[in-house]
This record gives structure tokens, sequence and C-alpha cells, in this order.
């Protein structure tokens, strides 16, 4: 089934350590955005790109980084993990004209 | 800022209809969705509304009025499977998406 894959689903890490969450879609869409979301927040963004090899700053950009060498792949990187980056985070493409996302299953990540 | 106003949380019976508004204050607008999200789930599409008015969709209807800066979700015949929450998000002038954060909606027997 088309889509997106994100990995892993659930992962503990202790603070410090870093981690890479991975995306991957095969819709060949264009843009593609890393969303975090917490209880009785909206959701937000961390980072997203336009296309392959660009990328832009969301909302929360700090302590994140990613890349975008190709259309289909986007890796969200931790480099040294906290406490207050646990939370769920969802990997979204869009590509039609209305701009509609699609999601990845999501990725919950609990820091210790 | 740019805000996104929509109720933390509604309750309504099985076959009944309900109504879930969403107001807005966004630095320019270029459309307004509803997605839907059932707990533990990636949230998924429902509408799309960029010009004032209604759009139906089997049961649900999405309405939207720009000089208001408010939309509602309308969910007719409801089901237990609507059980979910509901995501309003803006588009801004900059093309990038304001959320809301969610109206959970609990159905009932």
């Amino acid at each position: 089934t088309a889509g997106i894959t994100q990995a892993p689903t659930s992962q503990i890490l202790a603070a410090g350590r870093s981690m890479t969450l991975r995306c991957t879609q095969d819709m060949r869409h264009n843009a593609m955005y890393w969303y975090r979301q917490d209880l009785g927040l909206g959701l937000r963004l961390i980072h997203y790109s336009n296309t392959a090899g660009t990328t832009g700053k969301g909302e929360v950009p700090d302590g994140y980084s990613v890349s975008r060498a190709n259309t289909d792949d986007f890796p969200l990187t931790l480099a040294s993990a906290v406490p207050s980056q646990t939370s769920v985070y969802f990997c979204a493409s869009s590509g039609t004209s209305s701009g509609e996302l699609f999601f990845g299953e999501g990725s919950r990540l609990t820091v210790l | 800022g740019q805000n996104i106003d929509q109720p933390t949380e509604m309750t309504a019976t099985e076959g009944a209809i309900v109504q879930i508004n969403c107001t807005y204050q966004t630095s320019g607008f270029n459309g307004l969705f509803w997605y839907q999200q059932h707990a533990g789930e990636a949230p998924t599409f429902l509408s799309y509304n960029v010009l004032d008015g209604l759009e139906e969709k089997g049961r649900f209807s999405s309405f939207l009025s720009r000089s208001k800066g408010y939309s509602y979700l309308l969910l007719k015949e409801l089901q237990m499977k609507d059980s979910a929450s509901y995501l309003c998000a803006v588009r801004d002038r900059n093309y990038q998406l304001i959320w809301g954060a969610g109206t959970k909606l609990i159905i009932k027997p």
C-alpha cells in the first residue's frame, strides 16, 4: 500500500543519546514535514522540506536536524536528546493541489 | 499571534448530529482543513475549504466564513466509529499550517 512509513514506532532513549527517526514515502510528493504532537497542544512543525535538497525550520526546530537527500526520505535526528523531547512524532507529505497532508503512523519517543 | 480555537471535548449520541466549531486568527488565509485522528493513530484528511460556504462529503460537511474567521465540521448520523479527535488547521499567508489542539468527540450509544 502506498503511503508513508516511519520507524521506529516507539523508542525509549536515555537523555544525552542521539536518535534518528526515519521517514520514507512512495507517493513522489515534493513536500515533507516533521511534526510533534503533545497532549493538549496542536501539532507543531519541527522542520520541513519543500523539495529534495532543501529544508527549512518550523515552529520548534531547536534540538532537531533534518536532511533531504532524495524525494523519498526525510530523516529527523535528535543529536542529544532531552526529556522535553518526549513526544509523538509524525512525518507527513503533501503533493496535491490543495496541499492536504498524508501522515505516517507516528513514532512515540520517550526520553528518560 | 496566530491562534486556532476549538472546543476541547464534546459528547454526542449515536445516530444524532454534532457540530464542531473552529475559530481562527491568522496572518492571512490560504485554506482551512479538517482532519480526523483516532486515538493512537495518525491524522487523516477529511475536508478542505478555501471559499465561503458549505462543502458536503457523505455524512460529513464543512462550512467556512472567512469574514468571521469561522468554520464548523458537521457530522450526521453519528456512528460509534466517529469517536475520535477532530483537528482544525489553517494555512496562513506563508502557506504554513497552524493547528488547533483538536476536539475530542465522544459518541455514546
